[in-house]
């Protein structure tokens, strides 16, 4: 069964500093697309990074870079340069098959980053 | 362009009750999602509807809870017979043709059932 796992329910980094939140999966798929989403306390989901499971390079979306390491399966998420708005809770996910139209996409329990000033 | 709304966004209810939320996705967008997320956790994946054919449905969608999108635009999604156990944040999401990888969120409907 796929399952994803973020090992660090909170993480603290000091404004201005890099951190990665880390993200394991498990699939038997050879075709799958992983992605990061940050939640803020308002509540809504926003978009961060895609990783297609054939990309051969590393995906980067401004601040944003996943660290994928498909033998190890794990898509870390590496956030440059911490902002206080990046305070947020941040949630991996895979999506099974998306070349072959699979739909269903399966959320870690999230990992809730904290900067400070 | 105003994203994907939900309504409404808050609903308390007795239990057995039935209840009914809404979503409109981004007008050009032909895929539609909906999600459950209880407090502390990632969201769970209920169903996916391309245009107005559901072409997925999780396990955990019980027969209590029916989803449409009859005209391929909004969706309606449906809980008869509500229990407490179905308190959650109800998600809805939309992508596009073009770039199907990228799902856009709505605000949610908190549902709390008394």
């Amino acid at each position: 069964a796929q399952k994803i796992t973020q090992t660090q329910p909170g993480m603290f980094v000091q404004e201005k500093e890099a951190v990665t939140l880390d993200c394991t999966y498990d699939t038997s798929d050879q075709s799958y697309g992983l992605f990061w989403y940050k939640q803020p306390s308002s509540g809504e989901m926003i978009f961060l990074i895609y990783q297609g499971s054939y990309d051969e390079q590393n995906a980067t979306e401004g601040r944003y870079s996943l660290n994928f390491q498909k033998a190890r399966k794990s898509a870390n998420l590496v956030i440059s340069a911490s902002q206080l708005g990046d305070s947020a809770m941040y949630f991996c996910a895979m999506r099974e098959a998306p070349n072959t139209g699979g739909f269903k996409t399966i959320f870690g329990a999230g990992t809730r980053l904290f900067v400070k000033a | 362009d105003t994203g994907v709304s939900q309504n409404p966004r808050h609903k308390i209810t007795k239990r057995g009750q039935n209840v009914t939320f809404r979503c409109d996705p981004i007008s050009e967008h032909n895929r539609l999602y909906w999600y459950r997320q209880t407090l502390g956790q990632g969201p769970e994946f209920l169903t996916y509807f391309q245009n107005e054919a559901q072409l997925e449905k999780s396990r955990l969608l019980s027969d209590r809870f029916s989803a449409e999108r009859p005209k391929g635009s909004f969706s309606t999604l449906e809980i008869q017979r509500t229990e407490q156990g179905d308190s959650a944040m109800y998600l809805c999401a939309s992508s596009s043709p073009t770039r199907g990888n990228e799902q856009f969120f709505g605000p949610g409907t908190r549902l709390t059932v008394l």
